[in-house]
C-alpha cells in the first residue's frame, strides 16, 4: 500500500527559478515528515523536516510546507541551482515506521 | 560524510540461497534501520534495532532478520532468497530510540541481485 505518493517522477527547472516538489499521504497517523536528497551511488541525505504541529519550516533555500487537511506537503527550493539536481524523496513517519515516496528526479538546467 | 558504511557494495546470489549484508553505523548512534529499495521505488522500511533489540518492523516476512552489535555494527540476513529480493538495501543510523524523528544517516547501500 502506497501511503506516501510523489506523483511527478521528474521535474525540470531553469537555474535561478523555483523548484516545487509535491508529496501526498493517506495515513493521518503520520506526525513527522522529511525530505531526502539522493545522488547516484550514494545513500539518501537528510534535507529538511517538519512536525505535524507546524505548517512551514525553512532552512536557507529550502522550505517545506505542510497542509494537514489536504494531507499534502511540498518542498520549495529557491533559487534552484544545478547542484540541486538529484532524486528527492519525501518520507512520513509514525511510531518508528517510516514510509517513503517513490521519488522525484529534479534537473536544474544552467 | 555520514560515516555509515555498508558491505559488500554489490552481491549476486541465486534463488534459495542465504545472504548477510553488513552495516557500520556512526559512532554513538544506537539505532539502525534497514530499508529495501526496488528499482524506481522509494526505500521500504524493513525493521529497526535499538541497542541490539528490534524496535519496529515493516511488512517483511520472517526470512528477513537482523542483528545489532554493541560496536555499532549490524547485519541484515535474508534466507531462501527470491527473485523479488533483488534491490538496493540501505541501512541508516540515528542517535536516539525515536529513529524515525531523529535525523537518519544513510549508507551508500548494497546492491543485491538474485538470479
Amino acid at each position: 500500500d502506497q501511503q506516501v505518493k510523489q506523483n511527478s517522477p521528474s521535474l525540470s527547472v531553469q537555474e535561478g527559478r523555483i523548484s516545487i516538489l509535491n508529496c501526498d499521504y493517506t495515513n493521518s497517523m503520520f506526525d513527522y515528515f522529511l525530505w531526502y536528497k539522493k545522488y547516484p551511488a550514494e545513500g539518501p541525505t537528510f534535507l529538511i523536516s517538519i512536525s505535524s504541529i507546524k505548517d512551514k519550516n525553512e532552512d536557507g533555500r529550502f522550505t517545506v510546507f505542510l497542509n494537514k487537511s489536504a494531507k499534502h506537503l511540498s518542498l520549495h527550493i529557491v533559487p534552484s541551482q544545478p547542484g540541486d539536481s538529484a532524486v528527492y524523496f519525501c518520507a512520513a513517519s509514525a511510531h518508528n515506521d517510516m514510509r517513503f515516496g517513490a521519488g522525484t528526479r529534479l534537473t536544474v538546467k544552467p | 560524510e555520514t560515516g555509515v558504511t555498508q558491505s559488500p557494495t554489490h552481491l549476486i546470489k541465486t534463488r534459495g540461497q542465504q545472504v548477510t549484508l553488513r552495516c557500520s553505523s556512526q559512532s554513538g548512534h544506537n539505532t539502525v534501520s534497514w530499508y529495501q529499495q526496488a528499482l524506481g521505488q522509494g526505500p521500504q522500511f524493513i525493521f529497526q534495532y535499538y541497542r541490539e533489540e528490534e524496535n519496529g518492523r515493516g511488512n517483511f516476512p520472517p526470512r528477513f532478520s537482523g542483528l545489532q552489535f554493541p560496536n555499532y555494527s549490524s547485519e541484515l540476513n535474508v534466507n531462501a532468497l527470491e527473485l523479488d529480493d533483488s534491490a538496493l538495501y540501505l541501512c541508516a543510523s540515528s542517535r536516539t530510540r525515536q529513529g524515525s524523528t531523529d535525523t537518519q544517516y544513510f549508507g551508500p547501500g548494497t546492491r543485491l541481485t538474485v538470479l
